[in-house]
């Protein structure tokens, strides 16, 4: 298995520009997760999804949208870009059953908004 | 609404010297907890959780944890820090009713001095 996996590494945005992080698993896993990491701010959570059709908003939802259309794939998508979203973004997932099953995170998404 | 606390944004301890990494939960019904592991440029990766049952939790590379309900703690500890330990280390909590995502702390990042 793969895991989690996430692209790009790294990008750098203009302001007021889009894009789509990238995530999939090739767990089977229901639940998906987006979070944000900032320095010293531990890691905040964004969006998340508990099957396919559905998502629900985070903590920190603002400039952010998500979709899942299919099990193993949760894209984040950046609309109109502001410098407040420079941050590095995680994507994990786990199963649904289970309340004590961790959740299983990947390599991370460096994005810088100048 | 689950809250940790990871006292120590940063702790520097000496090679084959005691970790002590504390993590406070806030909580009446005992959560779920788990602590992760994060090294440089990596994602996440789950070092122990604890769930039911014994209260010390044993987990990879020699780390352990024990839950104290009456302190509502769940401290990281390890006997004899080794250079390769030097990372960020997050404790996060999830409430055993409902499928809520997990809620991390800040983070603390362990230097270890040769």
């Amino acid at each position: 298995n793969a895991g989690v996996t996430q692209t790009p590494k790294f990008r750098i945005l203009k302001i007021g520009q889009s894009m789509t992080l990238q995530c999939t698993q090739d767990m089977n896993h229901n639940y998906m997760y987006w979070y944000r990491q900032d320095p010293g701010m531990g890691l905040k959570l964004i969006y998340y999804s508990v099957g396919a059709g559905i998502t629900d908003k985070g903590e920190v939802p603002n400039g952010y949208n998500v979709s899942r259309s299919t099990t193993e794939d949760f894209p984040l998508r950046l609309e109109l870009a502001a410098p407040s979203q420079t941050s590095v973004y995680f994507c994990a997932s786990r199963h649904r059953q289970g309340q004590s099953y961790e959740q299983y995170f990947g390599p991370g998404t460096r994005l810088t908004v100048t | 609404a689950q809250s940790v606390t990871q006292l120590g944004s940063h702790v520097s301890v000496s090679e084959g010297a005691l970790v002590l990494l504390r993590c406070n939960y806030s909580s009446s019904v005992p959560p779920y907890l788990f602590w992760y592991v994060q090294y440089p440029n990596q994602g996440l990766q789950l070092l122990l959780k604890y769930t039911t049952g014994a209260t010390l939790v044993k987990g990879i590379n020699g780390f352990e944890a024990e839950f104290k309900k009456s302190e509502t703690s769940f401290h990281l500890t390890k006997p004899s820090a080794h250079m390769s330990d030097a990372a960020e280390y997050f404790c996060a909590v999830r409430d055993v009713s409902g499928n809520t995502p997990l809620v991390f702390g800040k983070g603390t990042r362990l230097s270890v001095i040769a």
